[in-house]
């Protein structure tokens, strides 16, 4: 079965310091893979997807990931944070459902804080 | 602008009755979902729609409904049998079911509050 874990439920940096979120996957197959974001009670927007092109992968807004098979990670990183990034992040795992398609498993989410 | 419409924002709802979220979307999509998310769970499906007439159980149907009688309309059912309601709604459409290279557009959700 297919899942997701976020390793940190709350991240807090300093505006211009370096972001990291962490995520693992655990999938049978070679997985698609997705970060997006959600800023308070709005919906969800993608920041990237890895689909078995490239390993790094770079989204909106300055951030990028690394697919690692051999870590089964797909981190989230980002040079430098913004005030405006603060928000939570979900990492997504693409999982089979009948009839061919797929459905989007969620990790629990990891809340960004971003501080002057 | 092309996107996935929810209404309302906000509702509450009295012990007992049901009620119905709205979702509508214009990017003309096959496929449509709902999805619950509860503080520090992320989200869970609800219920999945590839075509119209036709919807798939996710994986919390239980205590709710929905419908697919439009392409651009998927309306979900907050039925009394569902025991714990208060939640934030999400739904969600891709252009066909979901595969490795499509991704799902999401709309701005609606909060539902038991009172």
């Amino acid at each position: 079965a297919q899942s997701v874990t976020q390793l940190d439920s709350h991240v807090s940096v300093s505006e211009g310091t370096p972001v990291l979120l962490r995520c693992n996957y655990s999938s049978s197959y070679s997985p698609s893979l997705f970060w997006y974001v959600q800023h308070p009670n709005k919906g969800l927007q993608l920041l990237l997807k890895y689909t078995s092109a490239a390993t790094l992968v770079k989204g909106i807004n300055g951030f990028e990931a690394e697919f690692k098979k051999s870590e089964t990670s797909f981190h989230l990183t980002k040079p430098s944070a913004h005030m405006s990034d603060a928000a939570e992040y979900f990492c997504v795992v693409s999982s089979p459902l009948s009839g061919g398609y797929n459905k989007l498993i969620f990790g629990a989410g990891t809340r960004l804080a971003v501080h002057p | 602008d092309g996107g996935i419409t929810q209404s309302p924002k906000y509702l509450f709802r009295k012990e007992g009755q049901n009620v119905t979220l709205s979702c509508e979307q214009n990017l003309n999509h096959d496929a449509m979902y709902w999805y619950r998310q509860d503080p520090g769970q992320g989200l869970r499906l609800i219920y999945y729609s590839q075509i119209v007439n036709d919807f798939q159980k996710g994986d919390i149907a239980e205590g709710y409904s929905v419908s697919r009688e439009k392409k651009e309309s998927f309306p979900l059912t907050v039925t009394s049998a569902q025991k714990n309601p208060t939640a934030f709604y999400l739904c969600a459409s891709s252009i066909l079911g979901l595969s490795m290279n499509t991704e799902a557009f999401f709309g701005q959700g609606t909060r539902l509050t038991v009172v």
